[in-house]
């Protein structure tokens, strides 16, 4: 079956340090997104891409990066992880009648 | 700005008792609707997808209606089991404007089947 799958599921890191988070989805679909989990806000949006090397900015993308050179793969890049980004990661993807799939989700610990 | 409520946040239920999640919506120029369930610690699980030219879909127990003209969507859950205990979210896609993203999320319910 065709499926979305992120990697790791849990991650423990300094601040300061770079992380990336891998996302891969077999369904071919040109739309993926990144968002964040937190108690009180929701899911915020940080990025997400239409196609191959189209990237574009969500609400709260300061502090992240995203790259597509493939329709497959999304890596979310923290770049000197701060405190402030503990949160549970998702990544997304949406087929041709606007039907959004979730990853498992990756949760990353900031110390 | 697209606002999506959830009323009301939470709910509790005994078992077998039919049950209405509610879903508001301030724009009406919407593409979709989209309900999910959201299991602790899990992803969210896509259950209903409505288009805005349809007034309701349907999967199992599970029953979704949109009112595109009064903002409202429901999602009605029949005879409802303990294994339905999750957090419902609904999600508005709204007709693009400049390429930019305009999926809103509401902060769900989260419901409670009680045995």
């Amino acid at each position: 079956d065709a499926e979305i799958t992120q990697s790791p599921r849990h991650k423990i890191t300094e601040t300061g340090r770079q992380v990336t988070l891998a996302c891969h989805q077999t369904w071919n679909h040109n739309n993926m997104f990144w968002y964040r989990q937190d108690l009180g806000h929701g899911l915020r949006l940080i990025h997400y891409s239409y196609g191959v090397q189209d990237t574009n900015k969500g609400e709260v993308s300061d502090g992240y990066s995203v790259s597509r050179s493939n329709t497959e793969d999304l890596p979310l890049t923290l770049e000197s992880a701060a405190s402030s980004q503990t949160s549970v990661y998702f990544c997304a993807s949406r087929d041709r009648t606007g039907e959004l799939f979730f990853g498992e989700g990756s949760r990353l610990t900031v110390l | 700005k697209q606002e999506v409520t959830q009323i009301p946040a939470a709910l509790s239920v005994p078992e077998g008792e039919n049950l209405v999640l509610n879903c508001s919506f301030t724009d009406s120029a919407i593409y979709n609707l989209q309900w999910f369930r959201q299991d602790p610690g899990k992803g969210l699980t896509s259950l209903l997808l409505i288009q805005s030219s349809q007034r309701e879909q349907t999967s199992g127990r599970l029953n979704a209606s949109l009112d595109k003209s009064s903002g409202r969507s429901t999602l009605y859950i029949a005879a409802s089991q303990p294994g339905d205990s999750a957090t419902y979210l609904c999600a508005v896609l709204n007709e693009a404007q400049g390429g930019s993203e305009k999926l809103v999320f509401g902060k769900g319910t989260k419901l409670t089947v009680n045995p």
